[in-house]
Protein backbone atom coordinates (compact mmCIF):
# COMPACT_ATOMS: atom_id res chain seq x y z
CA UNK A 1 0.00 0.00 0.00
CA UNK A 2 0.85 3.78 -0.81
CA UNK A 3 2.99 5.04 2.43
CA UNK A 4 4.71 8.30 3.04
CA UNK A 5 6.89 8.05 6.00
CA UNK A 6 7.90 11.46 7.21
CA UNK A 7 11.25 12.01 10.13
CA UNK A 8 10.62 12.75 13.54
CA UNK A 9 9.47 15.81 15.60
CA UNK A 10 12.96 18.73 14.96
CA UNK A 11 13.40 22.05 17.81
CA UNK A 12 15.84 24.49 15.98
CA UNK A 13 16.65 28.32 16.88
CA UNK A 14 15.89 30.84 15.08
CA UNK A 15 17.78 31.63 11.75
CA UNK A 16 18.99 27.66 11.42
CA UNK A 17 17.66 25.25 8.95
CA UNK A 18 15.93 22.48 9.52
CA UNK A 19 15.71 19.11 6.55
CA UNK A 20 12.70 17.23 6.65
CA UNK A 21 12.36 13.79 5.04
CA UNK A 22 9.44 11.47 3.27
CA UNK A 23 10.28 8.04 2.68
CA UNK A 24 7.92 7.19 0.11
CA UNK A 25 7.14 3.33 -0.64
CA UNK A 26 4.13 1.31 -2.42
CA UNK A 27 4.24 2.86 -5.95
CA UNK A 28 6.08 3.93 -8.63
CA UNK A 29 8.55 6.45 -7.08
CA UNK A 30 9.06 8.64 -10.24
CA UNK A 31 6.00 8.71 -11.35
CA UNK A 32 4.16 10.89 -9.02
CA UNK A 33 4.67 14.50 -7.99
CA UNK A 34 5.02 15.08 -4.39
CA UNK A 35 4.02 18.28 -2.51
CA UNK A 36 4.81 19.87 0.61
CA UNK A 37 2.07 21.91 3.14
CA UNK A 38 2.66 23.40 6.32
CA UNK A 39 0.40 24.09 9.30
CA UNK A 40 0.74 26.38 12.12
CA UNK A 41 -0.41 25.52 15.48
CA UNK A 42 -4.18 26.57 15.34
CA UNK A 43 -4.24 27.93 12.03
CA UNK A 44 -5.07 26.84 8.14
CA UNK A 45 -2.88 25.00 5.59
CA UNK A 46 -0.22 27.07 3.68
CA UNK A 47 1.13 25.26 0.17
CA UNK A 48 5.01 25.58 0.09
CA UNK A 49 5.86 24.03 -3.35
CA UNK A 50 6.10 20.38 -5.57
CA UNK A 51 9.05 18.49 -6.54
CA UNK A 52 8.95 16.16 -9.52
CA UNK A 53 10.88 13.10 -8.81
CA UNK A 54 11.70 11.82 -11.88
CA UNK A 55 13.93 14.83 -12.98
CA UNK A 56 14.19 16.89 -9.55
CA UNK A 57 12.84 19.56 -11.01
CA UNK A 58 10.43 22.06 -8.20
CA UNK A 59 8.33 25.18 -7.81
CA UNK A 60 8.08 26.66 -5.16
CA UNK A 61 5.97 29.27 -3.14
CA UNK A 62 6.00 32.88 -4.15
CA UNK A 63 6.80 33.76 -0.50
CA UNK A 64 9.45 30.98 0.42
CA UNK A 65 11.49 31.43 -2.96
CA UNK A 66 15.00 31.87 -1.79
CA UNK A 67 14.74 29.89 1.87
CA UNK A 68 12.91 26.57 0.58
CA UNK A 69 14.72 23.74 -1.06
CA UNK A 70 13.15 20.47 -2.29
CA UNK A 71 14.95 17.13 -3.68
CA UNK A 72 14.92 13.54 -3.89
CA UNK A 73 16.96 10.35 -3.24
CA UNK A 74 16.17 8.30 -6.17
CA UNK A 75 17.84 5.74 -4.76
CA UNK A 76 15.74 5.14 -1.59
CA UNK A 77 12.04 6.95 -2.74
CA UNK A 78 12.68 9.56 -0.54
CA UNK A 79 12.00 13.31 -1.19
CA UNK A 80 13.57 15.75 0.99
CA UNK A 81 12.37 19.88 2.06
CA UNK A 82 15.10 22.00 3.85
CA UNK A 83 14.09 25.47 4.74
CA UNK A 84 16.44 27.93 6.11
CA UNK A 85 16.66 31.02 7.99
CA UNK A 86 14.01 29.68 10.20
CA UNK A 87 12.14 32.08 12.24
CA UNK A 88 9.26 31.38 15.08
CA UNK A 89 6.91 32.13 12.39
CA UNK A 90 8.01 28.59 10.96
CA UNK A 91 6.74 26.34 13.67
CA UNK A 92 4.21 24.65 11.96
CA UNK A 93 3.57 20.82 10.98
CA UNK A 94 5.11 20.23 7.62
CA UNK A 95 3.56 17.61 5.64
CA UNK A 96 4.50 15.82 2.08
CA UNK A 97 1.63 14.73 -0.19
CA UNK A 98 1.43 12.66 -3.19
CA UNK A 99 0.15 14.30 -6.20
CA UNK A 100 -2.72 12.09 -7.53
CA UNK A 101 -1.66 13.52 -11.32
CA UNK A 102 -3.31 13.09 -14.62
CA UNK A 103 -5.83 15.28 -15.12
CA UNK A 104 -6.69 15.97 -12.07
CA UNK A 105 -4.89 17.96 -9.78
CA UNK A 106 -4.94 16.84 -5.93
CA UNK A 107 -3.26 15.19 -3.41
CA UNK A 108 -4.58 11.50 -2.47
CA UNK A 109 -1.48 10.02 0.49
CA UNK A 110 -0.26 12.20 2.68
CA UNK A 111 2.42 11.53 5.49
CA UNK A 112 1.93 12.03 9.14
CA UNK A 113 3.66 15.58 9.35
CA UNK A 114 6.73 16.57 11.04
CA UNK A 115 6.63 18.91 13.98
CA UNK A 116 9.24 21.67 13.37
CA UNK A 117 9.54 23.94 16.20
CA UNK A 118 11.43 27.06 15.84
CA UNK A 119 12.82 28.72 19.41
CA UNK A 120 15.80 30.16 21.18
CA UNK B 1 -2.31 34.71 -6.43
CA UNK B 2 -5.50 33.13 -6.47
CA UNK B 3 -7.47 33.87 -2.90
CA UNK B 4 -10.44 31.13 -1.67
CA UNK B 5 -13.15 32.11 0.84
CA UNK B 6 -14.62 29.49 2.74
CA UNK B 7 -17.84 30.30 4.65
CA UNK B 8 -19.07 29.52 7.38
CA UNK B 9 -16.14 29.65 9.44
CA UNK B 10 -18.10 26.87 12.04
CA UNK B 11 -20.97 25.51 12.39
CA UNK B 12 -22.78 23.49 14.53
CA UNK B 13 -25.42 20.71 13.30
CA UNK B 14 -27.23 17.97 14.37
CA UNK B 15 -26.78 14.01 13.41
CA UNK B 16 -28.88 13.49 10.11
CA UNK B 17 -28.59 17.27 9.17
CA UNK B 18 -27.71 18.49 5.67
CA UNK B 19 -24.72 20.34 5.55
CA UNK B 20 -23.10 22.92 2.98
CA UNK B 21 -19.93 24.77 2.77
CA UNK B 22 -19.02 27.25 0.41
CA UNK B 23 -15.84 27.99 -1.23
CA UNK B 24 -15.15 30.86 -4.05
CA UNK B 25 -12.43 31.64 -5.47
CA UNK B 26 -10.97 35.32 -6.31
CA UNK B 27 -10.83 34.04 -10.13
CA UNK B 28 -11.91 31.24 -12.31
CA UNK B 29 -10.52 28.06 -11.48
CA UNK B 30 -12.58 26.36 -14.10
CA UNK B 31 -13.51 22.53 -11.73
CA UNK B 32 -9.68 22.42 -10.56
CA UNK B 33 -11.24 22.11 -7.02
CA UNK B 34 -10.66 19.87 -4.21
CA UNK B 35 -12.40 19.39 -1.02
CA UNK B 36 -10.04 17.68 2.40
CA UNK B 37 -11.45 16.71 6.10
CA UNK B 38 -8.79 16.97 9.01
CA UNK B 39 -9.28 15.57 12.24
CA UNK B 40 -7.17 17.07 14.99
CA UNK B 41 -3.76 15.32 14.90
CA UNK B 42 -4.35 14.18 11.95
CA UNK B 43 -3.55 14.92 8.16
CA UNK B 44 -5.77 16.27 5.44
CA UNK B 45 -7.95 13.68 4.31
CA UNK B 46 -9.21 14.09 0.18
CA UNK B 47 -12.61 13.73 0.07
CA UNK B 48 -13.34 15.56 -3.41
CA UNK B 49 -11.06 16.41 -6.17
CA UNK B 50 -11.98 18.41 -10.13
CA UNK B 51 -15.34 19.96 -7.99
CA UNK B 52 -17.23 16.82 -8.17
CA UNK B 53 -15.37 13.80 -8.14
CA UNK B 54 -15.53 11.43 -4.92
CA UNK B 55 -12.69 9.79 -3.96
CA UNK B 56 -12.03 6.22 -3.51
CA UNK B 57 -13.51 4.56 -0.10
CA UNK B 58 -14.86 8.21 0.85
CA UNK B 59 -18.79 7.66 1.62
CA UNK B 60 -21.31 9.00 -0.38
CA UNK B 61 -23.16 11.49 1.94
CA UNK B 62 -20.35 13.44 0.38
CA UNK B 63 -20.29 15.69 -3.00
CA UNK B 64 -19.52 18.43 -4.10
CA UNK B 65 -20.65 20.95 -7.13
CA UNK B 66 -19.53 24.15 -8.73
CA UNK B 67 -17.06 25.18 -11.50
CA UNK B 68 -15.51 28.74 -11.84
CA UNK B 69 -15.82 30.99 -9.36
CA UNK B 70 -18.35 29.24 -6.72
CA UNK B 71 -18.33 26.06 -4.89
CA UNK B 72 -20.08 23.87 -2.62
CA UNK B 73 -19.36 20.93 -0.45
CA UNK B 74 -22.43 18.85 0.79
CA UNK B 75 -23.00 16.13 3.97
CA UNK B 76 -26.72 14.77 2.78
CA UNK B 77 -26.96 13.45 6.46
CA UNK B 78 -24.63 14.44 9.05
CA UNK B 79 -22.46 11.42 11.13
CA UNK B 80 -20.98 11.44 14.54
CA UNK B 81 -17.29 10.41 12.42
CA UNK B 82 -17.76 14.22 10.20
CA UNK B 83 -16.70 16.20 13.05
CA UNK B 84 -14.16 17.29 11.30
CA UNK B 85 -12.25 20.63 9.50
CA UNK B 86 -12.88 21.27 5.93
CA UNK B 87 -10.85 22.84 3.48
CA UNK B 88 -11.53 24.02 0.12
CA UNK B 89 -8.55 24.10 -2.16
CA UNK B 90 -7.83 25.36 -5.70
CA UNK B 91 -5.35 23.02 -7.90
CA UNK B 92 -5.93 25.61 -11.24
CA UNK B 93 -2.62 27.49 -10.69
CA UNK B 94 0.00 26.07 -7.95
CA UNK B 95 -2.13 25.32 -4.85
CA UNK B 96 -3.94 27.52 -2.58
CA UNK B 97 -6.63 26.52 0.57
CA UNK B 98 -9.36 28.19 1.97
CA UNK B 99 -9.32 29.28 5.48
CA UNK B 100 -11.28 25.81 6.90
CA UNK B 101 -14.75 25.41 8.23
CA UNK B 102 -14.99 24.03 11.37
CA UNK B 103 -17.80 21.36 11.54
CA UNK B 104 -19.02 20.36 15.02
CA UNK B 105 -22.41 17.92 16.29
CA UNK B 106 -25.02 19.19 18.46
Amino acid sequence: QVQLVQSGAEVKKPGASVKVSCKTSGYTFSNFYIHWVRQAPGQGLEWLGILNPSGGQTNYAQRFQGRVTMSRDTSTSTVYMELSSLRSGDTAVYYCARDIMGLDRAEDYWGQGTLVTVSS
Amino acid sequence: DIQMTQSPPSLSASIGDRVTITCRASQSINVYLNWYQQKPGKAPKLLIYSASRLQSGVPSRFSGRGSGTDFTLTISSLQPEDSATYYCQQSDTTRTFGQGTRVEIK
